[in-house]
């Protein structure tokens, strides 16, 4: 079945840098974005940013551009999200997200829906 | 940038139907997702492509999306379905997801 695993809750100091894992299985990691959303405490989701391990693009919502990085690592399944110069304003559960639709090629993020989850990552900013 | 405007709270008998609705500019050009969280839970995807339904997911689910809003429709509501409930859009002039506000619904 396919599954995304993510990595533990994570304490981190303003100013810091955190890395959250998603790990996959279950199907063909090379053909489906991820992406990553996070949830502050008691809000809405937030869309951060995605990529697609054929090729390694990467598109970032404007707010995180030059603060958040998505990368992947195609002989473990497994992708990775840092955000840098964190602010308590980041404290949030963090999730990876696959793409429902497939990439055969040259894809972008969007318009496809999220169709299998992590569990999420809490990640406390606080001094 | 885009907003997605969702009521706040719906409240619902069991057995009753529930219509949550997703308003934004020019939302029947966009394609839109719902997804159904339950507390501590990671988001579960309910309807795609304005009214597709995912395997697994129960007929009482039904989307459309008719131009001045998108709705989700929940027929014949049970106690399993109070959750808070989110749309999705891709937004092509800023190159981003955005979610709606978020809907809490409630069965009496």
């Amino acid at each position: 079945q396919i599954q995304l695993v993510q990595s533990g809750p994570e304490n981190k100091k303003p100013g810091a840098s955190v890395t959250v894992s998603c790990k996959t299985s279950g199907y063909s990691f090379l053909n489906h974005g991820i992406n990553w959303v996070r949830q502050a405490p008691g809000q809405g989701l937030e869309w951060l940013g995605w990529t697609i391990p054929n090729s390694r693009s990467t598109d970032y919502a404007q707010n995180f551009q030059g603060r958040l990085s998505v990368t992947t690592d195609t002989s473990t399944k497994t992708a990775y999200m840092e955000l840098t110069s964190l602010t308590s304003d980041d404290t949030a559960v963090y999730y990876c997200a696959r793409d429902e639709g497939v990439c055969g090629g040259d894809c972008s993020a969007g318009p496809t829906a999220f169709d299998y989850w992590g569990q999420g990552t809490l990640v406390t900013v606080s001094s | 940038s885009y907003e997605l405007t969702q009521p706040p709270s719906v409240s619902v008998a069991p057995g009753q139907t529930a219509k949550i609705t997703c308003g934004g500019k020019n939302i029947g050009g966009k394609v839109v997702h719902w997804y159904q969280q339950k507390p501590g839970q990671a988001p579960l995807l309910v309807v795609y492509d304005d009214s597709d339904r995912p395997s697994g997911i129960p007929e009482r689910f039904s989307g459309s999306n008719s131009g001045k809003a998108a709705a989700l429709t929940i027929t014949r509501v049970e106690a399993g379905d109070e959750a808070d409930y989110f749309c999705q859009v891709w937004d092509r002039s800023s190159d981003q997801y955005v979610f709606g506000t978020g809907t809490k619904v409630t069965v009496l």
